[in-house]
């Protein structure tokens, strides 16, 4: 069993709809990163959280530290937000190294 | 753009030989991590630099090797490629032993044919 699971592994959203997706690790971890990835590789930190609640933009970012689980949200969801979207964390028992999850392709239609 | 920068940005290699990718820090960074990243998959931690040492490796052979210099800038070296390590190389760079923020260049795609 992978460490960090996402869900889902894919979603098709219409432009405008409201977008979740949803990660949990098994883990005692540091912290908790949201990343993007578009097509040709490049990857984009989006959030680092630690607890609580991070916003920025159209974008939230929500983590539970007793249920170790964390949510991405897309509000106003655009073709522009089509990418992956990755889930890391930072696992107190091995340094500081991220650990992925498998990823959430998220494709947006206009 | 971060402003983590990696080079070159493609490359083609045959199998048995020696590849070395290079990876620029965001400047004020001593920490950068490298990570190697499958087709359609997620990336892998392959190791991490802190002021110039390795601190902390994956499940990678002792083939993947690396450096960093005094200017934080690192290098990543691969021995007797195999078809199996073509790939997109990531490096992220990040302060003080990688607990922050992580600020990821624009990857290496290695082609091992």
């Amino acid at each position: 069993k992978n460490e960090v699971e996402q869900s889902p592994q894919n979603l098709t959203a219409q432009e405008g709809e409201f977008i979740t997706i949803n990660c949990s690790y098994s883990v005692g971890i540091s912290a908790l990163h949201w990343l993007q990835q578009h097509p040709g590789g490049g990857i984009v930190s989006l959030f680092m959280l630690s607890s609580g609640k991070k916003k920025h933009g159209r974008l939230i970012a929500t983590i539970n530290i007793q249920e170790k689980h964390s949510s991405l949200h897309i509000t106003a969801s655009h073709p522009r937000d089509s990418a992956v979207y990755i889930c890391a964390v930072l696992i107190k028992a091995a340094g500081n190294k991220l650990t992925f999850g498998g990823g959430t392709r998220v494709l947006v239609k206009p | 753009e971060t402003g983590v920068t990696q080079s070159p940005t493609h490359l083609i290699k045959t199998r048995g030989q020696q590849v070395t990718l290079r990876c620029s820090s965001q400047s004020g960074h001593n920490t950068v991590s490298w990570y190697q990243q499958a087709l359609g998959q997620g990336p892998q931690f392959i190791f991490q630099y802190y002021r110039e040492e390795e601190n902390g490796r994956g499940n990678f052979p002792p083939r993947f090797s690396g450096l960093q210099f005094p200017n934080y800038s690192s290098e990543l070296n691969v021995n007797a490629l195999e078809l199996d390590d073509s790939a997109l190389y990531l490096c992220a760079s990040s302060l003080d032993g990688g607990s922050g923020e992580q600020y990821f260049g624009p990857g290496t795609r290695l082609t091992v044919t």
